[in-house]
């Protein structure tokens, strides 16, 4: 399967303690999206990499999220401190440089923080 | 505001039926796509649709890209239970894609 791929599936954990997940986009693909999900709306974007440069962040994204792309290839999300508003879907999706509106999407993180 | 406001939000249909789901804007798209969520996967693209009026086919599927650009349709002829899901209207923001909220489409045997 050469699609993107997510890490874990599924994630549940206590308020206060860190969760990171992780992102292998397709190979070829040098752009990078993060999106997050809450039930009954579509995916709001969180921040976005053109090879490692981090070159945009959302609102959302506040200072308990990071973010990185070391080497240009998979990326990492990690969420310190959780809150139970951070229950959501985390969605990785990756495009080519000259399509970079066709992103195609991992199956994505489910996240509960009890 | 919704940028993009999708119309119905919720539809649930017998199998066989005929159905459209709208998605409609105040601005205009040099380019918008139609995606696929089902329950506890990532969406997955349709199809990407750049020309006013364009119309294209997948299938039992016809999406449609307004004249203005400010608008598109999705057509299915004869629905099947395995068109259920959530049908996701987007464009593009700068770099990034910007999501309608959805149109969650069941078709019952």
């Amino acid at each position: 399967d050469t699609g993107v791929s997510q890490d874990p599936r599924h994630k549940i954990t206590k308020r206060g303690q860190n969760v990171t997940f992780r992102c292998d986009p397709i190979s070829e693909h040098n752009r990078l999206y993060w999106y997050r999900q809450t039930l009954g709306q579509g995916p709001e974007f969180l921040t976005y990499f053109q090879n490692e440069a981090q070159l945009e962040k959302s609102r959302l994204l506040s200072d308990r999220f990071s973010a990185e792309r070391p080497k240009g290839s998979f990326s990492t999300l990690e969420i310190q401190r959780t809150e139970q508003g951070d229950s959501a879907m985390y969605l990785c999706a990756s495009s080519s440089p000259g399509l970079p509106y066709e992103q195609y999407f991992g199956p994505g993180t489910r996240l509960t923080v009890t | 505001t919704q940028l993009l406001e999708q119309s119905p939000q919720f539809l649930s249909i017998q199998e066989g039926e005929n159905l459209t789901v709208y998605c409609n804007s105040s601005s205009v798209f040099s380019s918008l796509q139609w995606y696929r969520q089902e329950p506890g996967e990532g969406p997955v693209l349709l199809v990407t649709v750049v020309t006013g009026g364009e119309v294209k086919k997948l299938k039992r599927l016809t999406f449609q890209f307004g004249d203005a650009r400010k608008d598109s349709s999705l057509h299915i002829t004869a629905a099947q239970p395995g068109d259920t899901g959530l049908y996701l209207c987007v464009v593009q923001g700068a770099q990034k894609l910007v999501f309608g909220q959805g149109t969650r489409l069941t078709i019952n045997p």
